[in-house]
């Protein structure tokens, strides 16, 4: 199965760097990829890796290291409408089931 | 790019009535369909894998008679929750594999309120 934890919630400022983290127990996975997710919305697709580095997208960074069993997910120059969930997620390997972690709230104030 | 359609948005309902959610792609095919639960606050629970033209496959502890999963045809599968109780009120939303960023598209979403 794939067990997936992170931090329940991260609280920072605007303006601020944020690291949220992922370990993970998998049996067999394509790769890790992150989600936001704002109240009442669905899950919209941020971040992937596939092998292990950092993947820069904009003001987001995620980073992978399969031999640890952990990612990361950077948030750089955060701004208010970044205030939201955030969800690590891996493909099952064997029946492609996009399987969640426990998600992150975070929140930035002014 | 691929759009999955959920409809309703939002749904009230007396204890006791039966809700269908449909998810329909828009322009594309969809053979899978995932249908996930969350509850406030907590993480999007897998639960069932829905293959058109086959029945669906259930996780563990979600019972198959009371959320019944119809995928008739390649663009639309439909979720009914049965004699639904407050505690089946969530957040239920569908995903289809094989398109979108990292290969799922999300439909919007629906909220359940049972009362």
């Amino acid at each position: 199965g794939q067990s997936l934890e992170q931090p329940s919630e991260v609280t920072a400022v605007e303006g601020a760097i944020v690291q949220i983290n992922c370990t993970y127990q998998t049996s067999g996975f394509y790769g890790l990829s992150w989600y936001q997710q704002h109240d009442g919305g669905a899950p919209t697709f941020l971040s992937y890796n596939a092998l292990d580095g950092l993947e820069e997208t904009g003001r987001f960074s995620s980073f992978l290291s399969r031999s640890d069993s952990y990612g990361y997910l950077l948030l750089q120059e955060l701004q208010m409408k970044d205030s939201a969930s955030y969800f690590c997620a891996v493909r099952d390997w064997d029946t492609d089931k996009l399987i969640f972690g426990t998600g992150t709230r975070l929140q930035v104030f002014p | 790019g691929a759009v999955v359609s959920q409809h309703p948005s939002w749904v009230i309902c007396k204890s006791g009535t039966s809700v269908k959610i449909e998810c329909r792609s828009l322009d594309f095919q969809a053979t899978t369909m995932f249908w996930y639960r969350q509850f406030p606050k907590q993480s999007l629970m897998l639960m069932a894998t829905s293959n058109e033209g086959s029945k669906a496959t259930y996780e563990q502890g979600v019972e198959k008679d009371k959320f019944l999963i119809n995928h008739a045809s390649l663009t639309l599968s439909t979720l009914t929750v049965t004699s639904a109780h407050p505690e089946d009120s969530s957040f239920y939303i569908c995903s289809a594999e094989g398109t979108g960023p990292y290969g799922y598209t999300f439909g919007s979403g629906t909220r359940l309120t049972v009362v």
